[in-house]
């Protein structure tokens, strides 16, 4: 059973870089059924889809954060990364890792989830 | 960027009420489209994917419908562990994805 793991500082400082892990459990990041994404959520709102990568290291971000944004795959580890950098008081979330399964054809959904982890931004 | 759209962004039901939740594309998606439930403090899960398709351990209750821009989600009789915050999210633009705004169903 996929299981999906975030790990990270809980707080970083405004114009500082985030940077978050995903362990990935019961199975292999080098699957070709999955792309490995990153969403978010800030406190009391909806998801933002933050970008997706493949065991390749063939990514698609969110154009909105796309200049700020790198995400990596680290495939001996099974683990993949996310980096944010300048962030501000607008980047505090819940922020969740996930995989992004090819169930059939091009059809994908996010099928496992991470718990999730709170990153506050905050001097 | 394909933007989605729901409606509404939040309602109150009750127990065994039929619940529908509607989600428009901003351009036709055909049936690249998910439906999530997610419930405070927890990750989402999903629900409905290509549009229609129940996920494996879903309650019958739930349904999906639509193609091209407009799509539903219909919870056929409402049950209390049902009250949640619902999304949907188009995959027409995978690896790209986007989400909908959500709905929360409340009593």
């Amino acid at each position: 059973q996929l299981q999906l793991h975030e790990s990270g500082p809980g707080a970083v400082e405004p114009s500082e870089t985030l940077s978050l892990t995903c362990n990935v459990s019961g199975g292999s990041i080098s699957s070709s059924s999955y792309y490995w994404g990153w969403i978010r959520q800030p406190p009391g709102k909806g998801l933002e889809w933050i970008g997706n990568i493949y065991y390749s290291g063939s990514t698609s971000y969110n154009q909105s954060l796309k200049s700020r944004v790198t995400i990596s795959v680290d495939t001996s580890k099974n683990q993949f990364s996310l980096k944010l950098s300048s962030v501000t008081a607008a980047d505090t979330a819940v922020y969740y890792c996930a995989s992004y399964y090819n169930v059939w054809i091009s059809y994908y959904y996010f099928e496992k989830w991470g718990q999730g982890t709170l990153v506050t931004v905050s001097s | 960027d394909i933007q989605m759209t729901q409606s509404p962004s939040s309602l109150s039901a009750s127990v065994g009420d039929r619940v529908t939740i509607t989600c428009r594309a901003s351009q036709s998606i055909t049936s690249y489209l998910n439906w999530y439930q997610q419930k405070p403090g927890r990750a989402p899960k999903v629900l409905i994917y290509a549009a229609s398709s129940l996920q494996s351990e879903v309650p019958s209750r739930f349904s999906g419908s639509g193609s091209g821009t407009d799509f539903t989600l219909t919870i056929s009789s409402l049950q209390p562990e049902d009250f949640a915050t619902y999304y949907c999210q188009q995959s027409y633009t995978s690896p790209a994805l986007t989400f909908g705004g959500g709905t929360k169903v409340e009593v």
